[in-house]
């Protein structure tokens, strides 16, 4: 089966623009969780979204905002985006049901450069 | 102080040596996830560990719920195990999943 895709890989970005990152799961998995990584802090959780709700979220600012829609992909956006920005941001999907730890399976990521 | 400490953050061997990596956390988690990063940053899930020992292949994990330790294991260890290992903690709230807390990785060398 179609593992977990993330569109698109690569993104050059201007300071002060928006982008829209999209993370498609594993069919029939609900749950899309992201993460951003850099070198200095490593991989850090940004939120969950689970039937169209998000669940958690992260220490992030504001400017970091997603959505799950009714077929289970997700967006995240990034406003307004700063040099700090530039990161990989990867997605995992999981059933997440509601008594059970399930496993994830991760995307390749989105490599995002802010310049 | 990150909840998830690895030890150790690199580690060069020599092909067919047991690796170990270790992992401890100080917050309650409901899962101990072991995660491998290869360059170019995909992420593969190599176990998920609530209590007890798994192994697949040449990867063992082990937990240790009361002392908060995890450990993996490599064995007959082979250059194409080079890579980064990172635990990761996840939490369940009642409400399902609340997303991962991750250590820093630990950066695996084998030489052949």
């Amino acid at each position: 089966k179609a593992g977990v895709t993330q569109t698109p890989r690569y993104l050059i970005k201007t300071r002060g623009q928006q982008v829209t990152l999209s993370c498609s799961p594993i069919s029939g998995h609900r749950s899309v969780s992201w993460y951003q990584q850099t070198p200095g802090q490593g991989l850090q959780f940004l939120f969950e979204y689970f039937s169209e709700t998000q669940r958690n979220k992260g220490n992030f600012p504001g400017r970091f905002s997603g959505r799950q829609f009714s077929n289970s992909r997700s967006e995240m956006n990034v406003s307004t985006l700063e040099l700090g920005d530039s990161a990989l941001y990867l997605c995992a999907s999981s059933l997440a049901g509601q008594a059970f730890n399930y496993g994830y399976t991760f995307g390749s990521g989105t490599r995002l450069t802010v310049v | 102080k990150n909840e998830v400490e690895q030890s150790p953050q690199n580690l060069t061997a020599q092909e067919g040596e047991f690796i170990t990596i270790n992992c401890s956390y100080s917050v309650g988690i409901s899962a101990l996830h072991w995660l491998q990063q290869h360059p170019g940053g995909g992420i593969v899930s190599l176990f998920m560990l609530s209590s007890g020992k798994k192994k697949h292949g040449r990867l063992i994990a082990t937990i240790n719920i009361q002392e908060k330790h995890s450990s993996l294991h490599i064995t007959a260890s082979h250059p194409r195990d080079s890579a980064v290992y990172i635990c990761a903690g996840s939490m369940y709230s009642g409400g399902g999943a609340d997303g991962l807390t991750f250590g820093k990785g630990t950066h695996l060398i084998i030489q052949p």
